[in-house]
């Protein structure tokens, strides 16, 4: 079975420019996370989605950040303009509908910000 | 002060060593308990997870689960060069709100 899918694994961009990264989540899974990771930390949460609808967004910055999955599948999130400071890793993970315990994820996007 | 405290290493132990490794926490709503190892480049990848107090046991793996005193461990028996990674705990209430990881502790075993 696959894993969860992220791409691109590296991006390199000058600040005030977007960005987008994209995931697909293991089939079946129903909830899908964002997550954020620093350097020497562990991950924080971005956004969750039941299916099509985000439930969790209250850690997303809204100014310039934002995330879609349309169709309850494949997810996107945008960094728009992108600021020196976004410079970290962004995960996604998913799990099966109630069991946010389990949670899989991606290899995760390693975001440069120049 | 963090809901999750972890040190973040590096612990460095000699092939075959025992490992403990520990968090604590302060939320008492907490009743899911999770190990992640996250290995340099790559996604965290769910070692273990258990509910409520108690052990739980996965060939070289142990959890364990203190709730009276907020504290958690996984013992890894017989560490392997393999086993070097950064180990993540993470833990969430019963409505699966949203998991809250500590900082990773970075394991190195050496040959």
């Amino acid at each position: 079975e696959a894993g969860v899918v992220q791409s691109p694994r590296y991006k390199i961009i000058e600040k005030k420019q977007p960005v987008a990264f994209w995931c697909n989540p293991i089939s079946g899974h129903n909830t899908l996370y964002w997550y954020l990771q620093n350097l020497g930390q562990g991950p924080e949460l971005l956004i969750r989605y039941e299916n099509e609808e985000a439930v969790d967004d209250s850690q997303l910055p809204k100014d310039r950040f934002s995330a879609e999955r349309l169709k309850g599948v494949d997810s996107t999130l945008k960094i728009q303009p992108a600021e020196l400071g976004d410079s970290a890793v962004y995960l996604c993970a998913s799990s099966p509908s109630g069991s946010s315990y389990e949670q899989y994820f991606g290899p995760g996007t390693r975001l440069t910000v120049t | 002060q963090k809901e999750v405290e972890q040190d973040p290493g590096p612990l460095s132990v000699p092939e075959g060593a025992i490992v403990s490794l520990n968090c604590t926490y302060s939320n008492s709503a907490f009743q899911y308990f999770m190990w992640y190892r996250q290995y340099s480049r790559k996604g965290p990848e769910l070692l273990m997870y258990t509910y409520s107090s108690g052990n739980k046991e996965d060939g070289r793996f142990t959890a364990q689960v203190d709730k009276s005193s907020k504290y958690i461990s996984l013992f890894i028996r017989d560490s392997q060069p393999s086993d070097s990674a950064t180990y993540l705990c993470a833990m969430t209430d019963t409505g699966f709100q949203k998991l809250v990881f500590g900082t990773g502790t970075r394991l190195l075993v050496s040959p």
